[in-house]
């Protein structure tokens, strides 16, 4: 069965300080990976996609299919950076998305 | 480009209360979902659509229903509220396949209350 796990629900760090949210999947066929950030009383938003291995706010992803990971990284938190991040992926051929349950990242001064 | 609208923004409702949770896309997209979001949960796939006159059941439909008529509309009817139904609700839209890949447009949700 498809799954996505993020195992850390709360990951608190200093400004500054590296952070890497961590996403696990659980596909037989061709994965297609997303980040996405939903920040304080907004929508939902398109952070990262593995495919166009982009970095997005200083946010890179790089999908290890030997891992099945695809984690979040960022070399220097920011305080802007707080906000709920959600690893997704795509099926391939019928476009729905499979969420994992979230990791809320706190920045603190 | 307004996107994706969702309307009410809040809404509670009796127990055995039914509405229907709005979603309007601009953007002509062809595909579009309903999602729930609970809190420790993530996101749960309640319906979706490919196209016009075409909808399926996502992950935890029962409960809801929907309907497809114009391709910017995906109205979710709730028939019976229960208190589990307690969420927020997200619309969400995008293009087909390879297309997708540019990603979900959202709507900004409906947080729903039963009682």
């Amino acid at each position: 069965a498809q799954r996505v796990t993020q195992p850390e629900k709360l990951l608190s760090v200093f400004k500054g300080a590296p952070v890497e949210l961590k996403c696990n999947y659980s596909y037989s066929g061709s994965p297609e990976l997303f980040w996405y950030v939903q920040y304080s009383r907004q929508r939902l938003q398109l952070l990262l996609r593995h495919i166009s291995r982009e970095s997005i706010k200083g946010f890179t992803a790089d999908l290890n299919k030997g891992e099945t990971s695809f984690h979040l990284k960022k070399p220097f938190a920011q305080e802007e950076d707080s906000a709920m991040y959600y690893c997704a992926l795509s099926l391939y051929n019928t476009d729905k998305l499979i969420f994992g349950t979230g990791t809320r990242l706190q920045v603190f001064p | 480009n307004a996107g994706v609208t969702q309307t009410p923004k809040f809404r509670i409702l009796k127990i055995g209360q039914s509405m229907t949770l709005q979603c309007t896309q601009d953007m002509n997209h062809n595909y579009m979902y309903w999602y729930r979001q609970d809190p420790g949960m993530g996101l749960k796939l309640i319906y979706y659509s490919v196209g016009a006159g075409i909808t399926d059941k996502g992950e935890v439909p029962n409960g809801y229903n929907v309907s497809r008529s114009t391709t910017e509309d995906f109205p979710l009817r709730l028939e019976l509220a229960a208190p589990s139904q307690t969420s927020v609700y997200f619309c969400a839209s995008t293009k087909p396949h390879r297309d997708a890949l540019a990603g979900y447009t959202f709507g900004s949700g409906t947080r729903l209350t039963v009682v």
